[in-house]
């Protein structure tokens, strides 16, 4: 079993569209949850830390069940431009990264 | 701030060189440094771990005589892929934390290897 687990998609929506990934992951000692941007053929780039509590930064709102072992991300309002991978990172003992979700948004 | 960067950005060699790549933190110091591989369409895959003035911690699977890591100090570290393959063609990417406890790492943009 992997590590870190997300549906590859690609999830195709129509700008403006709220869209919602989710990914679980399967040590229950994990420390820090990420989600990540990767762009093709570009790195990753934090999108932002994942905290119990959830958190929201503009468009877009993490959450963290501990209990399931899922954290998810919602975007709400897609644009074009978040057009990308999306990957979930957790860090246990070292940093597991999931295969990455893509998300196409359409006109 | 936290910016990383790598040298070469993408490079091409032939079959049985070796090809170094540098991994710099260049506005903080990086206790440590990750090496990543990415094969296309595939999830990043730790490659190694490497503290400042020690030897790095490699993954199963990864032969460190093939790829020799040296963090020399706290804003370089090198990559040499030696004796390079055609299945070695691959996106190699690094990453640093300024922290120990590594609570978030910053990617370098990556460098495209393909040996011929």
């Amino acid at each position: 079993r992997k590590e870190v687990e997300q549906d590859p998609g690609p999830f195709n929506v129509p700008e403006g569209a709220t869209v919602a990934f989710n990914c679980t992951y399967s040590n229950s000692a994990s420390q820090s949850f990420f989600w990540y941007r990767q762009d093709c053929r570009k790195e990753p780039k934090l999108l932002m830390s994942v905290y119990s509590s959830g958190n929201e930064d503009g468009r877009f709102t993490a959450q963290l069940n501990r209990a399931s072992q899922y954290i998810s991300l919602l975007i709400r309002d897609s644009k074009l431009s978040d057009s990308a991978t999306y990957l979930c990172v957790v860090r246990a003992n070292k940093f597991y990264f999931g295969s990455g979700t893509k998300l196409n948004v359409k006109p | 701030g936290a910016v990383v960067s790598q040298h070469p950005s993408w490079v091409i060699c032939k079959s049985g060189t070796s090809v170094k790549i540098e991994c710099r933190s260049l506005d903080f110091q990086a206790t440590t440094m990750f090496w990543y591989r990415q094969f296309p369409k595939q999830s990043l895959m730790l490659m190694a771990t490497s503290n400042e003035g020690s030897k790095a911690t490699y993954e199963q699977g990864v032969e460190k005589d093939k790829f020799l890591i040296n963090h020399a100090s706290l804003t370089l570290s090198t990559l040499t892929v030696t004796s390079a393959h055609p299945e070695d063609s691959s996106f190699y990417i690094c990453s640093a934390s300024w922290d120990r406890a590594y609570n978030e790492q910053f990617f370098g943009p990556g460098t495209r290897l393909t040996v011929l």
